[in-house]
């Protein structure tokens, strides 16, 4: 196990609703990462934290948006979904401040279905 | 846009066989390259890990060999086992401007008796 845990494990919404998704990092890691993983598909990176701070964004709506808090744990939060953002969303923890080598621990996701 | 390329989509080895994944990029700005290994219901882990100055590195039965003028990058798995059936991501980490991790869409490895 990695020690990053999330939290729902599944959730169901329905179209034009809000969501917000929970992780809690490994103690001490100091850089949490969200992904949103399609059906089939390889994860996509939709912006990192260090020390509270979004440090990276991909290529996601301002509608996604993301909070860390000092205790290790984070947030993600979606307005206005669509049915497409229908997905597994992982965070990823690490150590530093998320350069190359430090390495990301995976939580094991949120299934969000959006109807 | 398809940053990271890989293939094959899905891949089927007899036990003690070999597995082989391949992938490719585009990205000059990429310059570090880690393979993932996703079990159902799991994150996924973090296999091993290649920088593109280095031309092959081994770990256990794991292997990634990388060709930087083809742009283009593989892992081996040696003596494949039953237990190592899963999905397979290869990813390119780029640090310039943000960091972040571009996934390849996967290979599911099945690894029969």
């Amino acid at each position: 196990e990695t020690g990053v845990t999330q939290s729902p494990t599944h959730l169901i919404k329905t179209r034009g609703q809000q969501v917000t998704l929970r992780c809690s990092s490994q103690s001490g890691h100091n850089t949490v990462s969200w992904y949103q993983q399609a059906l089939g598909q390889g994860p996509q990176f939709i912006f990192q934290y260090y020390r509270e701070e979004e440090n990276g964004r991909g290529n996601f709506p301002p509608r996604f948006s993301g909070l860390q808090f000092p205790n290790y744990s984070s947030e993600l939060n979606v307005n206005a979904l669509e049915l497409d953002d229908s997905a597994l969303y992982l965070c990823a923890s690490s150590l530093g401040a998320g350069g190359q080598t430090d390495t990301q621990y995976f939580g094991p996701g949120t299934r969000l279905t959006v109807l | 846009q398809q940053q990271v390329k890989q293939s094959p989509q899905s891949l089927i080895v007899q036990k003690g066989g070999i597995s082989i994944i391949n992938c490719a990029y585009e990205n000059t700005a990429f310059d570090y390259f880690p393979w993932y290994q996703q079990f159902p219901g799991k994150g996924p882990a973090l296999l091993i890990a290649i920088r593109p100055d280095v031309s092959e590195k081994k770990e256990g039965r794991f292997t990634i060999s990388f060709n930087k003028s083809a742009k283009q990058f593989s892992l081996h798995i040696m003596d494949s086992q039953p237990g190592d059936s899963a999905t397979y991501f290869c990813a390119a980490f780029s640090g310039a401007g943000s960091y972040q991790l571009t996934f390849g869409k996967g290979t599911k490895l099945s690894v029969i008796p």
